[in-house]
């Protein structure tokens, strides 16, 4: 079946420097794309979303881009922060459910 | 800030025993769901709830378990016959809307011994 995945199960990033974290999808009719994040212990917290009409989204100290002509998803975290360790997740909404992909974990290097 | 709130934090149980899990979503939200992560893995979804009824549901989603609300404030999971293989974190989580973002839990860890 068709399924959301990530390309890297695990990323070390120094401590100021940017992060990027990558995600493949395959379902070409979703449309709507959320990244998740979440701490040892806790359920998922939204970081930030994206809908099919747009490549490009901003928030604070973070940036989606989403490719739709390959299905690729991306998160951008700059200056990362030691509190940024974490499993990042990114999911896609399709058929009334959101489905998750495998999970990044970040380790902050300090 | 509202949240989605989970208790038990965590349940332990005897296989073959019923237990239920349960859930206060946030208060104007009109979706529910629930999903399970096993120790390690993908968040995995199970069911999802909309106007007193399932929306969809996953092929994990047998007849032994069931979900309801109960009242104007709870969502509870239901599961008739516990297994070892359900043991796992599982996650309530709730949206304004159909495609709008999920809010989730702190989640239950659920044992069955």
């Amino acid at each position: 079946g068709e399924s959301v995945g990530l390309h890297l199960p695990t990323l070390s990033v120094q401590e100021g420097d940017n992060s990027i974290i990558n995600c493949a999808y395959s379902n070409s009719a979703s449309d709507y794309f959320i990244w998740y994040k979440q701490e040892s212990g806790k359920g998922p917290q939204f970081i930030i979303d994206i809908r099919s009409n747009m490549d490009k989204r901003q928030g604070q100290r973070v940036t989606v881009l989403l490719n739709k002509t390959v299905k690729h998803l991306s998160l951008q975290i700059a200056a990362t922060q030691p509190g940024d360790s974490a499993v990042y997740f990114c999911a896609e909404f399709y058929d009334y459910k959101l489905s998750f992909g495998a999970g990044t974990t970040v380790t902050v290097r300090a | 800030e509202p949240e989605v709130t989970q208790t038990p934090s965590h349940q332990v149980t005897q296989m073959g025993q019923e237990v239920i899990l349960r859930c206060v979503p946030i208060s104007n939200h009109l979706y529910f769901y629930w999903y399970r992560q096993i120790l390690g893995q993908k968040v995995e979804f199970l069911v999802s709830f909309y106007n007193n009824e399932i929306s969809e549901k996953s092929e994990i989603f047998d007849d032994q378990f069931s979900v309801e609300r109960p009242d104007g404030s709870n969502f509870t999971l239901k599961i008739r016959s516990t297994k070892l293989e359900d043991s796992a974190m599982y996650f309530c989580a709730s949206s304004e809307g159909g495609g709008e973002k999920l809010f989730f839990g702190s989640g239950t860890q659920l044992s069955v011994l």
